[in-house]
């Protein structure tokens, strides 16, 4: 089956500071990857997103790149503001003739930006 | 616009009462989703309607059980349901499409409350 691995946390930073957070996944085809972020007592918004190996995607100063090689997906952002604070989950789907499938998440990891 | 709206924001319902959350989108999507979240965990599939016909049901009870009226809005009716069934809904929605990447929005969620 499908599944996503990720640190769960919580990660704690300053703000300013640089910031990795580590997705790796296992996958039966060839899925499409994306990061979701969630903030306190909200649905989720989709953060950015890569649909084959080496695409990068971004939004609001994160980053990250498919790496079907490593099977990874990892969010970076150069440096966060205390607005970052929220959790973030690392998801996939399988694009297929076949229908529409639901997204596999990993568990979350919980950020928290400190001034 | 990718706007997915969901009503009520809350709901507190007793075991022995029937009530409805609904869910609209207005993108011209086909896939739409319902999600259960509890509290510091991801979201789970509960079930996925595409072209407005149930495909994928993960084994949900049926206390819960959902309804597409038509391509723009979801229902999810409730009938005598359990404490533990209290969590976040969340609705969702996607293209289904060749080509597309099923990257799914997200609405922000009713938070039921059984008592």
């Amino acid at each position: 089956g499908n599944s996503v691995t990720q640190m769960e946390g919580p990660v704690t930073l300053s703000e300013e500071a640089f910031l990795t957070i580590n997705c790796t996944y296992t996958a039966t085809g060839y899925p499409s990857l994306f990061w979701y972020v969630q903030y306190p007592g909200e649905g989720l918004q989709l953060l950015l997103k890569a649909t084959k190996a080496d695409d990068k995607g971004s939004n609001k100063g994160f980053e990250a790149t498919y790496r079907k090689e490593t099977t990874s997906f990892h969010l970076e952002k150069g440096s966060v503001q205390v607005s970052d604070s929220a959790v973030y989950f690392c998801a996939l789907t399988i694009p297929s003739g076949g229908g529409a499938d639901g997204l596999t998440f990993g568990k979350g990891t919980h950020l928290i930006i400190q001034p | 616009d990718t706007e997915v709206t969901q009503t009520p924001k809350h709901l507190v319902m007793g075991m022995t009462n029937k009530k409805s959350l609904k869910c609209e989108q207005h993108m011209g999507h086909r896939a739409m989703y319902w999600y259960k979240q509890k509290a510091k965990k991801p979201p789970e599939l509960m079930f996925v309607y595409s072209y407005e016909k149930l495909s994928i049901n993960e084994s949900v009870p049926s206390r819960f059980s959902p309804e597409c009226p038509n391509s723009s809005l979801l229902n999810l009716h409730l009938h005598a349901l359990q404490p533990e069934d209290s969590a976040l809904y969340l609705c969702a929605s996607s293209q289904e499409s060749s080509g597309s990447s099923y990257e799914q929005y997200f609405g922000p969620g009713t938070r039921l409350t059984v008592t």
